[in-house]
């Protein structure tokens, strides 16, 4: 049980080009998902927290207008980078709990590339 | 300001061999402490974890000390074998205020046969 997954895997994108990345909790419905970012070698950085059906929570320095995030249903949510710069490139994770649930459950990650 | 700090940054362990990281937190509020591992290219998986109302907790070969008082938590791998090599993360958070994980720096551990 607890099964989260994200899509794609990888991508590779032109500048000035924007990504969706897909976040699934594939076996329980998540009241709460988290996006975070992962630069190699180091630890995840929490960019935003979103509820079902609510507006993301960003935490700061992140910028919502570039990294907008749905949450549109108990099982999805979307992370998408608009106008992508090359220093945008990075490992992308989710995460996903319920309401009843103390710990999150973890994607497998998106890596992004943007040329 | 890192509120979860985690020693050591990297850990060399022989097979069979024990493998300690450690982890403290200042904010004594947090009361749900888990550990993940995550290996190269994937997303973190969920080992074990702790409240602080247990000072030890244990799952097959994996350990958890938890020391209220210090407000220290370490993870102990028994008998270390060279699948286990990773990157080890601890966290702390405080589960009825969104329960926002807070994460250590991360600990990469190698097991040589």
């Amino acid at each position: 049980g607890a099964v989260v997954s994200q899509h794609p895997s990888w991508v590779i994108c032109k500048s000035g080009t924007s990504v969706k990345i897909e976040c699934r909790s594939l076996d329980f419905q998540a009241t709460t998902m988290f996006w975070y970012r992962q630069f190699p070698k180091q630890s995840l950085m929490l960019m935003a927290t979103s509820n079902e059906g609510s507006k993301a929570t960003y935490e700061q320095g992140v910028e919502k207008d570039k990294f907008l995030i749905n949450h549109a249903s108990l099982t999805l949510s979307t992370l998408t980078v608009t106008s992508a710069h090359p220093e945008d490139s990075s490992f992308y994770i989710c995460s996903a709990r319920t309401s009843h649930q103390e710990t999150q459950y973890f994607g497998p990650g998106t890596r992004l590339l943007v040329l | 300001q890192q509120q979860v700090k985690q020693s050591p940054q990297s850990l060399i362990v022989q097979k069979g061999g024990i493998s300690i990281i450690n982890c403290a937190y200042e904010n004594t509020a947090f009361d749900y402490f888990p550990w993940y591992q995550q290996f190269p290219g994937k997303g973190p998986a969920l080992l074990i974890a702790i409240r602080p109302d247990v000072s030890e907790k244990k799952e097959g070969r994996f350990t958890i000390s938890f020391n209220k008082s210090a407000k220290q938590f370490s993870l102990h791998i028994m008998d270390s074998q060279p699948g286990d090599s990773a990157t080890y993360f601890c966290a702390a958070s405080i589960t009825n205020t969104g329960n926002q994980f807070y994460f250590g720096t991360g600990t990469s551990l190698t097991v040589i046969p």
